[in-house]
């Protein structure tokens, strides 16, 4: 089947330290990548995504490519600030058919001034 | 644009009372999605819906649980009889389309507690 594996959390870093998540998938065919953030007390917003291998998602310094050779789509920033203190959740849409994303648990990211 | 909206933000009822959620999707798309979030299960999709449609229910967790979308503009998602376990945040989510590369667009989320 399809699934998200996350490392997990909690993750407590200090500003302007580098930050990295990982996120591995199993899927079959050629499945889409998003990475999803939720501020407290708020919904989800999609960060970045990638939709074939090798694409490179970035958005607001965050970036993570998708690496099909290992499966993987880990999240990097390379200076963090407070403000960067979420939630951050990786899914997967196993293709432009298909409805569906399949969600990780999600990583809950500190950032202490 | 307003995004997704749900109401209400937070709720609070006994258990057995009737609960109902509401969404309204952003306009223009077509998918509509129902997430409950807790703590020991995280994400699980409840429903799905296409052109109002429902086209997926099977994360829908027992019958006290239903999901209508009249229209293209507005969905709710009612429990009934409501019980402790329901106590979670749900999200209503919607999609410009079934096909494509789209990520969802979610809303605020109501937080309900069931006492």
């Amino acid at each position: 089947g399809n699934s998200v594996t996350q490392m997990e959390g909690p993750v407590t870093l200090s500003e302007e330290a580098f930050l990295t998540i990982n996120c591995t998938y199993t899927a079959t065919g050629y499945p889409s990548l998003f990475w999803y953030v939720q501020y407290p007390g708020e919904g989800l917003q999609l960060l970045l995504k990638a939709t074939k291998a090798d694409d490179k998602g970035s958005n607001k310094g965050f970036e993570a490519t998708y690496r099909k050779e290992t499966t993987s789509f880990h999240l990097e920033k390379g200076s963090v600030q407070v403000s960067d203190s979420a939630v951050y959740f990786c899914a997967l849409r196993p293709s432009t058919n298909d409805y569906k994303l399949s969600f990780g648990a999600g990583t809950t990211v500190t950032v202490r001034a | 644009d307003a995004g997704v909206i749900q109401s209400p933000r937070h709720e609070v009822t006994e258990m057995g009372q009737e609960v109902t959620l509401r969404c309204k999707p952003i306009s223009g798309h077509n998918s509509l999605f129902w997430y409950r979030q807790t703590m020991m299960r995280g994400l699980e999709l409840l429903i799905y819906f296409n052109n109002n449609v429902p086209i997926d229910d099977s994360g829908m967790p027992e019958d006290r649980f239903s999901a209508k979308m009249p229209n293209a503009s507005f969905s709710t998602l009612k429990i009934q009889p409501s019980e402790p376990r329901d106590s979670a945040v749900y999200f209503c989510a919607s999609s410009l389309s079934r096909r494509g590369l789209y990520g969802y667009t979610f809303g605020s989320g109501t937080r309900l507690t069931v006492v």
